[in-house]
C-alpha cells in the first residue's frame, strides 16, 4: 500500500512551458484533490474530484486544468507555466474523516 | 466555513505535554474541528478531528470547549520529532468531501 504517490519530486520550467503533474493513490478513495503551498503559507485548494468524470474548482484554479479518468489517477496540468506558479504542489485523497497526502512536488517556473 | 485564529508559534521542553490553542467563535454547529500537522515542507498529516465531544488518539487529544468556539490540542508527551506546523481547521463537511482551508498555522518547536 503506497498510500498517494507523486512524481516529478522537483522540476523546473521556462515560461510558457507545459507540464502534467503525475498524482495516483491506491486506496479506493473517491475524493482527491490538489493544493499548492508558497513559502511562509499554507496550503491552498487548487482543483478537487469527488469521483472518476467529477471535478470541481477550488480557491485558486486560473492556470490549471485536471481531469479524473480513473479512481487512482488524477494529474493536474499547467497548460502555460508562469512564474506565478512557482509553488510545491500537493495532492491528497480521502477517506471518512482525513485526508491522505503525497510528498509534494516543487516547481519553479523562471 | 468557520474561520481559525491560531498563536503564530510556540515551544515546548521535550517529554512535556504540549498544548496547542485554536480559536473559533464563529463555528456553526454542523462544523468539524480538524487538526494537521506539516513537519518540514513534507505533506501534512492528519492528526485528529472533532465536533462536539473530546476526542483522543494514538498521536494526540483534542479538547473541545462547551460552547465550541475554541480548541485544545494536547501532545501528551512531546519529542523533538513532533517539531512542526500544526494547523487548526474547521470544515462543514466530514469525509470524502471534506475541503480543507489551511491557514498560517502555529509552529510548534520541542527543545531537548
Amino acid at each position: 500500500n503506497a498510500g498517494v504517490t507523486q512524481t516529478p519530486k522537483f522540476q523546473v520550467l521556462k515560461t510558457g512551458q507545459s507540464m502534467t503533474l503525475q498524482c495516483a493513490q491506491d486506496m479506493n478513495h473517491e475524493y482527491m484533490s490538489w493544493y499548492r503551498q508558497d513559502p511562509g503559507m499554507g496550503l491552498r485548494l487548487i482543483h478537487y474530484s469527488v469521483g472518476a468524470g467529477i471535478t470541481d474548482q477550488g480557491e485558486v484554479p486560473n492556470g490549471y486544468n485536471v481531469s479524473r479518468s480513473t479512481t487512482e489517477d488524477f494529474p493536474l496540468r499547467l497548460l502555460s507555466a508562469a512564474p506565478s506558479q512557482t509553488s510545491v504542489y500537493f495532492c491528497a485523497s480521502s477517506a471518512e474523516g482525513e485526508q491522505y497526502f503525497g510528498p509534494g512536488t516543487r516547481l519553479t517556473v523562471t | 466555513d468557520a474561520k481559525t485564529t491560531q498563536p503564530t508559534s510556540m515551544d515546548c521542553a521535550e517529554g512535556r505535554a504540549a498544548n496547542l490553542p485554536c480559536n473559533h467563535s464563529t463555528i456553526s454547529g454542523n462544523e468539524y474541528v480538524y487538526w494537521y500537522r506539516q513537519i518540514h515542507s513534507q505533506g501534512p498529516q492528519y492528526i485528529i478531528h472533532g465536533l462536539k465531544n473530546n476526542e483522543t488518539n494514538e498521536m494526540a487529544s483534542l479538547i473541545i470547549t462547551e460552547d465550541r468556539k475554541s480548541s485544545t490540542l494536547i501532545l501528551p508527551h512531546a519529542t523533538l520529532r513532533d517539531t512542526a506546523v500544526y494547523y487548526c481547521i474547521v470544515s462543514r463537511t466530514t469525509g470524502a468531501n471534506s475541503k480543507l482551508t489551511f491557514g498560517k498555522g502555529i509552529t510548534l518547536s520541542v527543545r531537548p
